[in-house]
Formats: structure tokens, C-alpha cells, sequence
């Protein structure tokens, strides 16, 4: 069966700090990997996604970054932390282009 | 973007009450999609119904979906305290689901 993990589970960093936080997803390949940001009590940012190996897509411009160095690797960073940062950060995966599979998410506090 | 629109924001009803949560949507679809999200957690799928169906049933739960209207609901009969959570909607288009803010759903024992 499928596994997603993301790690860490919560992080406070300072302003200015740099991020990274990781994304695995076991017993699948080749999946399409999304990166989504949650602000408290609202839905869903897609910030990023990947179809491939080295494809990324950005959706939101913003000081973030994701990077996918292996198939079922997709890593967020940021190279210095706003406080507009904070928030729960979701990964996710699919194999279809439908339905996607969520990780347990990163509570980020930037102060 | 945010393209689905859930209504009510909050619900709170007693256990064993049906509980009704509704989405709107703008743009033409493939498919709309529901997830569940218990507090501090990641989303959990529960179910998908296509463009070309009007209806669609899992256990306790019920979708319609009116293309037309450009509208769904999703319907959780006889509610259980362990149903407390977020609902939200997703919208399947152009290769992206696009979700709603979502409902957040309180059932009182």
C-alpha cells in the first residue's frame, strides 16, 4: 500500500531563517506530487506540483521554492522565512489526475 | 484561485441529525471531489462523483452534484461525534483540483 510522509511535523523558525521541509511517498512511481499551503481555518493553496523528476510547477510567486530530486521526493524551501510563511503545509500525491492522497502536514511558525 | 465556495462556514447539530454541507463552483468540470480534515490533520478523500452523474452514495454519505447549478452537496446521515471535521470540495479542471474554504461541521453528543 501507499505511504506518504512529511516531516517536520511542527517547526517554529525566526525571520529570516532558512526552510526545508520534506515530502516522501512510498509504494507507488512516478507520482504527481503537489505542495499546498493552509492559513488557519481556510482551504487549500496549491503552491507547487510536479509530474516528473526535475518538473516543477509554481503556482503562487512568492519566496518559496520545491525541488523534486527523486521520484517520490519533493522538498519545499524558502532561503529566508516572512512571518506571512506561517502555516500548515500539506503534500500530496496522486497517481490518476484525480483524487490525491495527503501527507501529515507541517504546522511552520515564523516569528 | 479558490473556485468552490462552500456553504454553511460552520454547522453544528446534534448526533444522529442528517448533517447537509453545499458547494458552488464557476468553471466547467471534470469531476468534483470531497475530503474530510479532522483538526491539525492532512485531508482524507471521500468521495469523487464525475460530471455525468447526478448522484453517487458511500455508507453514510450522499453527493449530488447539479452541473447545471453549477452545484453539489454532500449529505452525512445519522451523525457521529467521530464526523466533527472540515469538509471541503474540490473541483477537477485543467489538470488541478481547485478546492473551497470548506464547512466546518461540530456534532454534539
Amino acid at each position: 500500500s501507499q505511504t506518504i510522509h512529511q516531516w517536520p511535523a511542527t517547526l517554529v523558525q525566526p525571520v529570516g531563517s532558512p526552510l526545508s521541509l520534506e515530502c516522501t511517498v512510498e509504494g507507488t512511481s512516478n507520482p504527481n506530487l503537489y505542495w499546498y499551503r493552509q492559513a488557519a481555518g481556510r482551504g487549500l493553496q496549491l503552491l507547487f506540483y510536479s509530474v516528473g523528476i526535475g518538473q516543477i510547477s509554481s503556482e503562487v510567486p512568492q519566496n518559496l521554492s520545491a525541488s523534486r530530486p527523486q521520484d517520490r521526493q519533493f522538498i519545499l524551501s524558502s532561503k529566508k522565512l516572512l512571518l506571512s510563511d506561517s502555516g500548515f503545509y500539506l503534500c500530496a500525491w496522486s497517481s490518476t489526475i484525480e483524487t490525491q492522497y495527503f501527507g501529515p502536514g507541517t504546522r511552520l511558525l515564523v516569528l | 484561485s479558490q473556485q468552490g465556495e462552500e456553504d454553511p462556514q460552520a454547522l453544528s447539530i446534534q448526533e444522529g441529525e442528517n448533517a447537509t454541507m453545499n458547494c458552488s463552483y464557476k468553471t466547467s468540470i471534470n469531476n468534483l471531489q470531497w475530503y474530510r480534515q479532522n483538526s491539525g490533520r492532512g485531508l482524507v478523500h471521500l468521495i469523487l462523483i464525475r460530471s455525468n452523474e447526478r448522484e453517487k452514495h458511500s455508507g453514510r454519505l450522499r453527493v449530488t452534484l447539479d452541473t447545471s447549478k453549477k452545484s453539489s452537496s454532500l449529505l452525512i446521515t445519522a451523525s457521529r461525534a467521530a464526523d466533527t471535521a472540515s469538509y471541503f470540495c474540490a473541483t477537477y479542471s485543467n489538470y488541478q483540483l481547485i478546492w473551497g474554504a470548506g464547512t466546518k461541521l461540530i456534532i454534539k453528543p
